[in-house]
């Protein structure tokens, strides 16, 4: 089954604390992307990659740090967390062709940083 | 500046109505533009997209989305809703600065459908 994965689906931590969020695509997709969910804002941008060892800074990358060091994953690092990282968390994949593909998402991590 | 708005926070409709869920954007050149849809405690899933053509758009689930440039809105529809159509839906534009894909998501619009 094609399919994004995230591990965990849930945490808490505290902060300063550092968090790996990971992220496992089967479908071979060049492109991968972090979002983070917050109500009232929609979705936005963390970090994409177009593909292996080629990562670039979305809309709100302070904070954070990415790897793409396979193409299948793509984790997300929280080197020091704080309380406004709290949020729910969306990895995504989509082929690289003509550039008009969904994008497919994971279930979501839920974060919250005491 | 690229951007989508989702002008309804909520919207209500009762089962058997038709659904209406707008959306509005503004890019510079060709839009291509998505619909995705989150049902509680799960990812998004898409539902359809824009790219060029036909500017009535079949989706997934019986829905579909209207293109319109010169009101530069991009609505989602569905003839008759279902109570299961409740969820969170949001419009999202693939920006086109650079060489990267980046998609610029609306706020969310929550659609309860009341049997």
């Amino acid at each position: 089954e094609a399919q994004v994965t995230q591990n965990p689906r849930y945490l808490i931590t505290v902060t300063g604390k550092k968090l790996t969020v990971t992220c496992s695509q089967n479908m071979n997709h060049e492109y991968m992307s972090w979002y983070r969910q917050d109500p009232g804002l929609g979705l936005r941008q963390i970090y994409y990659s177009m593909n292996v060892e080629v990562t670039d800074k979305g809309d709100v990358p302070e904070g954070y740090k990415v790897s793409r060091k396979e193409k299948r994953n793509f984790p997300l690092i929280l080197e020091s967390p704080s309380p406004n990282q709290t949020s729910l968390y969306f990895c995504a994949s989509s082929p690289w062709t003509s550039g008009g593909e969904a994008q497919y998402f994971g279930p979501g991590t839920r974060l919250l940083v005491l | 500046a690229q951007s989508v708005a989702q002008p309804e926070d909520q919207v209500n409709v009762a089962e058997g109505n038709p659904l209406t869920v707008k959306c509005t954007y503004s890019v510079s050149g060709n839009p291509y533009l998505f619909w995705y849809v989150q049902y509680p405690n799960r990812g998004l899933q898409f539902l359809l997209k824009y790219i060029t053509g036909d500017n009535l758009v079949k989706g997934s689930y019986g829905f579909e989305a209207e293109f319109n440039k010169s009101q530069t809105s991009f609505h989602l529809k569905k003839p008759s809703a279902l109570v299961s159509d409740s969820a969170l839906y949001f419009c999202a534009l693939r920006r086109t600065s650079g060489s990267a894909r980046q998609l610029t998501f609306g706020s969310g619009t929550q659609l309860t459908v009341l049997p």
